[in-house]
C-alpha cells in the first residue's frame, strides 16, 4: 500500500487567513483526492485532483475558496483560504490503490481550528 | 433520503460476541462497495471490499444485496482491538468519488 504523509499535522489558524496543507505520497499515482472531516462527520469529498490537470471539485466546493495544486504525480496540496471557524475540520488527501479500483489509501489527515 | 445510510451506534459488546452492522444506499447504479475502519483520531483504513457473492476475511463477513440496496458487515469473535468506527462507502453515480456513510461506533468491553 501507498505511505501517505500530510503536513502540517495540526494548525490553529486566525480567521481571514489561509492555510497550505501538503500530501506526499511514496510512489507515483494518477488520482489523489482531498477530503473533509468536519467533527462528528464522515467524510465529504472536496475534490479529484489530476496530475496536469485543474482539480474537479464536487458540489458545494470551489477553487477560490479550496485551490487545489497537483504539479506531479507525488505531491499535492490543498490551501483553505480566507478561514472561517466553520473551515474547523480534519482535511484528508487519499490516493487510488490501483488504476481503476475504487479502493483509497488515506493521509493521517490535517486537523484544523480556525479561532 | 441520505445517500448512504447507517445506524449511528454506538454498538456495546462483550468480547467473543458477534455484532452485525447495516447500511443502505441510495444510488441503484453503485458498482463499488467498500467497508473501511476508522480509529479514533485516526484516517480510515480500507477493512474490505464488498462483492456480491458475498465474501469473508476472518472473522468478518460482507455482504451485499443490490435488490435492496442493502450492505452488512458481520465481526464475529469481537476483540477489544475491534472497537473503531465502521463506515460504509458507496462510489457515486458516475462512478467517479467515494460516498461515505456517516459510520457506525463499536465499543467491545471485556
Amino acid at each position: 500500500s501507498a505511505v501517505i504523509s500530510q503536513k502540517p499535522s495540526r494548525d490553529i489558524c486566525q480567521r481571514g487567513t489561509s492555510l497550505t496543507i501538503q500530501c506526499q505520497v511514496d510512489s507515483q499515482v494518477t488520482m489523489m483526492f482531498w477530503y473533509r472531516q468536519q467533527p462528528g462527520q464522515s467524510l465529504t469529498l472536496i475534490a479529484t485532483a489530476n496530475q496536469g490537470s485543474e482539480a474537479t471539485y464536487e458540489s458545494g466546493f470551489v477553487i477560490d475558496k479550496f485551490p487545489i495544486s497537483r504539479p506531479n504525480l507525488t505531491f499535492s496540496t490543498l490551501t483553505v483560504s480566507n478561514m472561517s471557524p466553520e473551515d474547523s475540520s480534519i482535511y484528508l488527501c487519499s490516493v487510488e490503490a490501483g488504476t481503476g479500483t475504487y479502493e483509497q489509501y488515506f493521509g493521517p489527515g490535517t486537523r484544523l481550528t480556525v479561532t | 433520503r441520505k445517500e448512504v445510510e447507517q445506524d449511528p451506534g454506538p454498538f456495546n459488546v462483550p468480547e467473543g460476541a458477534t455484532v452485525a452492522f447495516n447500511c443502505t444506499y441510495s444510488n441503484s447504479a453503485s458498482q463499488s462497495f467498500f467497508w473501511y475502519r476508522q480509529d479514533c483520531r485516526k484516517e480510515p483504513k480500507l477493512l474490505m471490499s464488498v462483492y456480491s457473492s458475498g465474501n469473508e476475511d476472518g472473522r468478518f463477513t460482507a455482504q451485499l444485496n443490490r435488490a435492496s440496496q442493502y450492505i452488512s458487515l458481520l465481526i464475529r469473535d469481537s476483540k477489544l482491538s475491534d472497537s473503531a468506527t465502521y463506515l460504509c462507502v458507496v462510489d457515486n453515480q458516475a462512478g467517479t468519488a467515494l460516498i461515505f456513510g456517516k459510520g457506525t461506533t463499536l465499543s467491545v468491553s471485556s
